[in-house]
């Protein structure tokens, strides 16, 4: 079974600019979530979609969105980059939606804004 | 809010001892999770400890949760220099099931 796959695995980009990444689940998987983890710390949720839909979106400015595809997989943008938005990226998938299911995380896009 | 808080921040043991590292949240749970993280690299689900159980034992992981003081513990036994990792306890935020909230995570280095 292909695991969580993310793309691409490092993205330079200058202030200003745009950022898209992706993120593939696991085959089955329905519920994909996307996190911000900054150099050193924990993971700060951003984004939580299932079976399509914007299921709810952590504290973060609107220049960051997503969509989920009819194919389960995700995209996550992030608009009018600023230098606070080097991070990793992680992406997570688990087979049912909410919070009683285990999430299977991807191994990231690394952004760095120049 | 910080709701999954984990304790130490970072720990070093010798290869073969126990480590044992802590989780303090803030809001009622249905369940706590505990992940690991080797550097750089996404994060790998270890435990579920549903609200109503008090341990649960994975090889040579246990984890115990204690409800009434909002506190969970992750034993790692006969610790190996491949457990080298940050591990993250991570429950439900404030805004209940909506919301999933990582600890910062402790950094466990264990020596050779």
């Amino acid at each position: 079974e292909a695991g969580v796959t993310q793309s691409p695995t490092h993205l330079i980009k200058t202030r200003g600019q745009q950022a898209t990444l992706r993120c593939s689940p696991i085959s089955g998987h329905t519920s994909v979530y996307w996190y911000q983890q900054a150099l050193g710390l924990g993971l700060q949720f951003l984004l939580w979609y299932d079976e399509g839909e914007e299921r709810n979106r952590g504290n973060f400015p609107p220049r960051f969105s997503g969509r989920q595809f009819p194919n389960y997989s995700s995209e996550l943008n992030v608009n009018a980059l600023e230098l606070e938005d080097s991070a990793l990226y992680l992406c997570a998938s688990s087979s049912q939606t909410g919070w009683n299911q285990p999430q299977h995380f991807g191994d990231g896009t690394r952004l760095s804004i120049l | 809010s910080q709701q999954g808080e984990e304790d130490p921040q970072a720990l070093s043991i010798q290869e073969g001892e126990n480590a044992t590292m802590n989780c303090s949240y803030k809001t009622s749970i249905n369940n706590l999770q505990w992940y690991r993280q080797n550097s750089g690299r996404g994060l790998v689900h270890l435990i579920l400890i549903r609200s109503n159980e008090r341990e649960k034992h994975s090889g040579r992981l246990r984890v115990t949760l204690d409800t009434s003081k909002k506190s969970s513990s992750l034993l790692i036994t006969a610790s190996r220099a491949a457990d080298t990792a940050s591990y993250f306890c991570a429950t439900e935020g404030d805004n209940y099931g909506q919301n999933f909230v990582f600890g910062p995570g402790t950094r466990l280095s264990v020596l050779p």
